[in-house]
């Protein structure tokens, strides 16, 4: 089964902090996603990285930054964290081939005072 | 670009009762479609997928789901509703060629006794 770890369920950080969420995987996948879920909004895609040093933007970048030094850890981060950013954050990994799925870690609840 | 339709975040079902989630998807053409469960302080989980080979896909727990081209829905059912499916189910679609998954907004079950 693929593995998908966030290092945090629960993290409480204050205004104008850097904060690093950090997710690993151990199934060698080429691609990985951070998405944020918000009540009545479903996912939304932050970032996706398709391979080490790779990233694209997704729907709601704003405010956030990505970093791939490797093919197992992607790591998402809040460069002046901000009230409106508290949320349920998710990391995904999707393998190579057709019509595969994501498969999820366990998220992270962030709340920034 | 892709988006996925879910009618009616709350849905509540007696349980023994027949369980109906709809998904409708707007695509150019047949995508790859998910159906996804999130039960509480979790990750999602992958409840069944279509990839364009037979029409009704078996999941999980005793889900299926139908894709109708036609129509351009994947509804999920379950004939009969456990407790245990109490939970958050979200509908994603995929176009092919595209490693980006759109989702719908969620529904949350509620099962009542």
């Amino acid at each position: 089964d693929v593995k998908v770890t966030q290092s945090s369920r629960y993290l409480v950080k204050r205004t104008g902090e850097k904060v690093f969420l950090e997710c690993v995987q151990d199934m060698d996948h080429e691609n990985m996603f951070w998405y944020r879920q918000d009540p009545g909004l479903g996912l939304r895609l932050i970032y996706f990285s398709y391979d080490v040093k790779m990233k694209e933007k997704g729907d709601i970048p704003e405010g956030y930054s990505v970093s791939r030094e490797k093919k197992e850890r992607f790591s998402l981060i809040l460069e002046s964290a901000s009230t409106n950013q508290t949320s349920m954050y998710l990391c995904a990994t999707l393998d190579r081939g057709a019509g595969q799925p994501q498969h999820f870690g366990d998220g992270t609840r962030l709340s920034i005072l | 670009a892709q988006s996925v339709t879910q009618l009616g975040s709350h849905v509540s079902v007696s349980e023994g009762a027949l369980v109906l989630l709809r998904c409708n998807y707007s695509s150019s053409v047949p995508p790859y479609l998910f159906w996804y469960v999130q039960y509480p302080n979790q990750g999602l989980q992958l409840l069944l997928k279509y990839t364009s080979a037979a029409t009704l896909v078996k999941g999980i727990n005793g889900f299926e789901a139908e894709f109708k081209k036609s129509e351009t829905s994947f509804h999920l059912t379950k004939p009969s509703a456990h407790m245990s499916d109490a939970a958050e189910y979200f509908c994603a679609v995929s176009e092919r060629g595209n490693n980006r998954l759109a989702f719908g907004k969620g529904n949350q079950v509620v099962v009542i006794p």
